[in-house]
């Protein structure tokens, strides 16, 4: 089974600081996202990566900046933390077969962020 | 503007009945279609798929039908059980294949014993 890991399951931080939130995937999976869920308004995807060093911005990326260093590492960065990132994080991961990607998307358990 | 509608927030069922949950769409290019179910404090799990091609597909209790035309599809749990109550996520995918899928807001099934 694949697993995808959040370092973190509950993160308290002060409004300012500069948060990483980690991730990582041990199924070889070329494709990981990064969501945040807030009630009544679902998943919202901040940004994703089809590749080493390859980035893309998805709905919602102000705020927000990634980095993929390793093919199975995933990191989401919050340059510089507001109240309105208060949120849950969750990072998914999923298979690439040549130009076509598998969009069964595996979920770690999320990150609760509470930005105070 | 919202691609993916799940316009009931929330539903509560008897357990050994129906549970018909509803997803609307409005972008003609979305083939394939998905359903998440999550629990609380855990990430979303995947749960059944549909491709475009087909209207009906079926997984032991969980089916999942779709209608092109309508632009709607709806999972069908049968019979319900206590431990489907979660949030169910309604998504789909453009046409080729996309490394972004469009969610919905979610459904939350309550199933009373």
């Amino acid at each position: 089974d694949v697993k995808v890991t959040q370092s973190s399951r509950y993160l308290v931080k002060r409004t300012g600081e500069k948060v990483f939130l980690e991730c990582v995937q041990d199924m070889d999976h070329e494709n990981m996202f990064w969501y945040r869920q807030d009630p009544g308004l679902g998943l919202r995807l901040i940004y994703f990566s089809y590749d080493v060093k390859m980035k893309e911005k998805g709905d919602i990326p102000e705020g927000y900046s990634v980095s993929r260093e390793k093919k199975e590492r995933f990191s989401l960065i919050l340059e510089s933390a507001s109240t309105n990132q208060t949120s849950m994080y969750l990072c998914a991961s999923s298979l690439r077969q040549g130009y076509v990607t598998n969009e069964k998307l595996f979920f770690g358990s999320g990150t609760q962020l509470s930005v105070l | 503007d919202q691609q993916v509608k799940q316009n009931s927030p929330s539903l509560s069922v008897q357990e050994g009945r129906i549970s018909i949950l509803n997803c609307d769409y409005t972008n003609s290019m979305f083939d394939y279609f998905l359903w998440y179910k999550k629990y609380p404090a855990e990430g979303p799990t995947f749960l059944i798929s549909i491709s475009s091609i087909k209207d009906k597909n079926e997984d032991g209790r969980f089916t999942v039908f779709l209608n092109k035309s309508a632009k709607h599809l709806s999972l069908h749990i049968v019979p319900s059980q206590p431990g489907d109550s979660a949030v169910y996520f309604c998504a789909a995918s453009e046409e080729g294949g996309s490394e972004k899928l469009v969610f919905g807001k979610g459904t939350k099934l309550t199933v009373n014993p």
